[in-house]
């Protein structure tokens, strides 16, 4: 089951604009995950963010994680087209196991 | 793709067959996990494995078997295939916290 459910489902910004998703989840977490997945392609780790972590920030992503919400957001600065993907959310259900949201597609438009 | 690969990468197969997808990695990772994506569903767990011969189902287990001969090969078999497994496979391997995916085998069944 999801445990991880990210909002909006969809995003369409201009280059150069922020992009902001969020993510809830039902239960007590150890981490959170950010994935990004290309048109046709595997998904690929962007960031960890662990439960006593309140932000976190690598390159031109910074994900925040509320505990007391169950929730986090990720926010991608000056947009690129490149940053055109899905992203997804992901909270582990044990040490090695993952659960997925369906993720946000975001457009960035030239 | 992190030593990733998956085979064959494109499949038509007829409802009743069936059908083995095969997952190689070349990190020496422990676990593996087949996943079906589906719009609007994300990603879903089929089975995994924690080791050679030490298999166990995900969520979406009916229909689908895995072996795991050696470290770097988990095959997944549709023992016969329906219309309700089109869908595009991923096969992952875990590091520390870390999931990295294949690059995915698009499954459809006529």
């Amino acid at each position: 089951s999801q445990q991880g459910e990210e909002d909006p489902q969809a995003l369409s910004i201009q280059e150069g604009e922020n992009a902001t998703m969020n993510c809830s989840y039902k239960t007590s977490i150890n981490n959170l995950q950010w994935y990004r997945q290309n048109s046709g392609r595997g998904l690929v780790h962007l960031i960890l963010i662990r439960s006593n972590e309140r932000e976190k920030h690598s390159g031109r992503l910074r994900v925040t994680l509320d505990t007391s919400k169950k929730s986090s957001s990720l926010l991608i600065t000056a947009s690129r087209a490149a940053d055109t993907a899905s992203y997804f959310c992901a909270t582990p259900s044990n040490d090695y196991k993952l659960s997925f949201g369906a993720g946000t597609t975001v457009t960035v438009r030239a | 793709d992190a030593g990733i690969t998956q085979s064959p990468r494109h499949k038509v197969t007829e409802t009743g067959t069936p059908v083995t997808l095969r997952c190689h990695q070349t990190e020496n990772h422990r676990y593996m996990y087949w996943y079906r994506q589906d719009p609007g569903h994300g990603l879903r767990l089929i089975h995994y494995s924690y080791g050679v011969k030490d298999t166990d189902k995900g969520e979406v287990s009916d229909g689908y078997s895995v072996s795991r001969s050696k470290t770097e090969d988990f095959l997944l078999t549709l023992e016969s295939a329906t219309s309700s497994q089109t869908s595009v496979y991923f096969c992952a391997t875990l590091e520390g916290y870390e999931q990295y995916f294949g690059p995915g085998t698009r499954l459809t069944v006529t």
